[in-house]
């Protein structure tokens, strides 16, 4: 099956604690995306990466940041967590950067 | 200020009724326009892309372009109870390459 899978798709944890959120793409694209849908369904862009290169940060707080091992992954990562980032966390990749995005499951994640 | 304003927030329309969304960006660097479909629960869609001036349809959805004043609509005829989700439309800003989301429009069909 060919698509974005993402992992865990529901997480809770404790304001202060580090979580990291998986998301793999198995259609071969080359650009991958982290989006941000808060309460209001919101969608913000985190982060893109097109051939392992970060393209776009859009005012992220620093405590979050990208991991990729090869175009077909891009990992997120959350240092010290706090109740603001009670979100659903979207993983998105499109064949190129002016393409259409393909999105994943998502992961909803809880701060306590 | 976003940079992306989608109205009405919220639409209920009878079963096989037309629904219509409406979509704004208020930066002169969009050239792109996605509308996507999110069904409770679930990731976005897409729908329909569409780029240059006019309409474009496809089976019951049909999407038009004003470049000049960076609006679309999505229109969407013979509404059914599947069609129930949030509709979020979504531009892209040249200079940039990035995608700006709208807050999107919460369509309802009642049977």
């Amino acid at each position: 099956e060919t698509a974005v899978f993402q992992t865990p798709n529901y997480h809770v944890t404790q304001v202060g604690n580090e979580v990291s959120f998986n998301c793999k793409q198995t259609l071969g694209h080359d650009t991958m995306y982290w989006y941000k849908q808060d309460s209001k369904k919101l969608l913000k862009i985190m982060f893109s990466y097109n051939n392992k290169q970060l393209i776009v940060n859009e005012t992220v707080p620093r405590r979050f940041s990208p991991q990729s091992s090869d175009k077909a992954h891009l990992n997120l990562r959350i240092k010290s967590v706090e109740p603001e980032d009670s979100a659903v966390y979207l993983c998105a990749s499109s064949p190129g950067l002016q393409d259409t995005q393909y999105f994943g499951p998502g992961t909803r994640l809880l701060v306590l | 200020q976003q940079k992306v304003q989608q109205s009405p927030e919220s639409l209920i329309v009878p079963e096989g009724g037309m629904a219509s969304l409406n979509c704004t960006s208020s930066d002169r660097n969009v050239d792109y326009f996605w509308w996507y479909r999110q069904h409770s629960g679930k990731s976005p869609k897409m729908l329909m892309s569409i780029f240059s001036n006019g309409e474009k349809e496809e089976g019951r959805f049909t999407v038009h372009l004003n470049k000049a004043s960076l609006h679309t609509s999505l229109h969407i005829r013979d509404s059914q109870p599947s069609d129930s989700a949030l509709y979020l439309c979504a531009a892209r800003m040249s200079n940039y390459n990035v995608l700006y989301f709208g807050s999107g429009t919460k369509l309802t069909v009642e049977p």
